[in-house]
């Protein structure tokens, strides 16, 4: 059992740019979250997947973010036109058949 | 909607000494869980501690144990004996639906 693990863990982009994350979860995991966390805050949900399934989104996931998980294993998160605002950690985790979620390390997004 | 308030942003205790963390929530759910999280500095979440809302006896792991009082919705955690390494924010959440709702957190120092 690695963990769950997330690249990149820091990225910088310029305002504009489209940017890509990518989250691998407990292997054996069958739900994986995407959440929002800025400075100072606690964790925001955005989304979450059963198996490849996208089951829900949160109203703060607007268009310009799209979440995938292929054949239910690892997920990535996409940015299109980066906005300062987006600048946040953003977390992803896994869970199995009990309500405990593992968290992977977060990918920091700092937006230029 | 679920809401989880804590209401200390910041604690400090002394070392091998007891402090207590305030978290309160609101929800029209009677089946949830809740849960605290530790995020030290730089570090990823991990969870201290979950509670079922069906179960009346309150969670203990070692040190660390709760007061969850369903009525008055409140959810507290207790740390005895802390420990320099105890030192972190702490994230109170709720979960229900597959998702968490995490409060603002409380950032804990503890003095030597």
């Amino acid at each position: 059992d690695t963990g769950v693990s997330q690249d990149p863990r820091h990225k910088i982009t310029k305002r504009g740019q489209n940017v890509t994350f990518r989250c691998d979860p407990i292997s054996e995991h069958n739900r994986l979250y995407w959440y929002r966390q800025t400075l100072g805050q606690g964790p925001e949900f955005l989304t979450y997947f059963q198996n490849e399934a996208q089951l829900e989104k949160s109203r703060l996931l607007s268009d310009r973010f799209s979440a995938e998980r292929p054949k239910g294993s690892f997920s990535t998160l996409e940015i299109q036109r980066t906005e300062q605002g987006d600048s946040a950690m953003y977390l992803c985790a896994s869970s199995g058949w009990y309500n405990e979620q593992f968290f992977g390390p977060g990918t920091r997004l700092t937006v230029l | 909607a679920q809401t989880v308030t804590q209401s200390q942003p910041e604690m400090s205790v002394q070392e091998a000494e007891t402090v207590t963390l305030s978290c309160t929530y609101d929800t029209s759910e009677s089946d949830y869980y809740l849960f605290w999280y530790k995020q030290p500095p730089s570090r990823q979440m991990i969870l201290v501690i979950r509670q079922e809302a069906y179960k009346q006896q309150n969670a203990t792991e070692n040190r660390f144990s709760v007061n969850f009082q369903k009525a008055a919705k409140s959810f507290s955690l207790k740390i005895s004996d802390s420990q320099l390494g105890d030192a972190a924010m702490y994230f109170c959440a709720w979960e229900g639906a597959q998702k968490l709702v995490f409060g603002q957190g409380t950032r804990l120092t503890i003095n030597p």
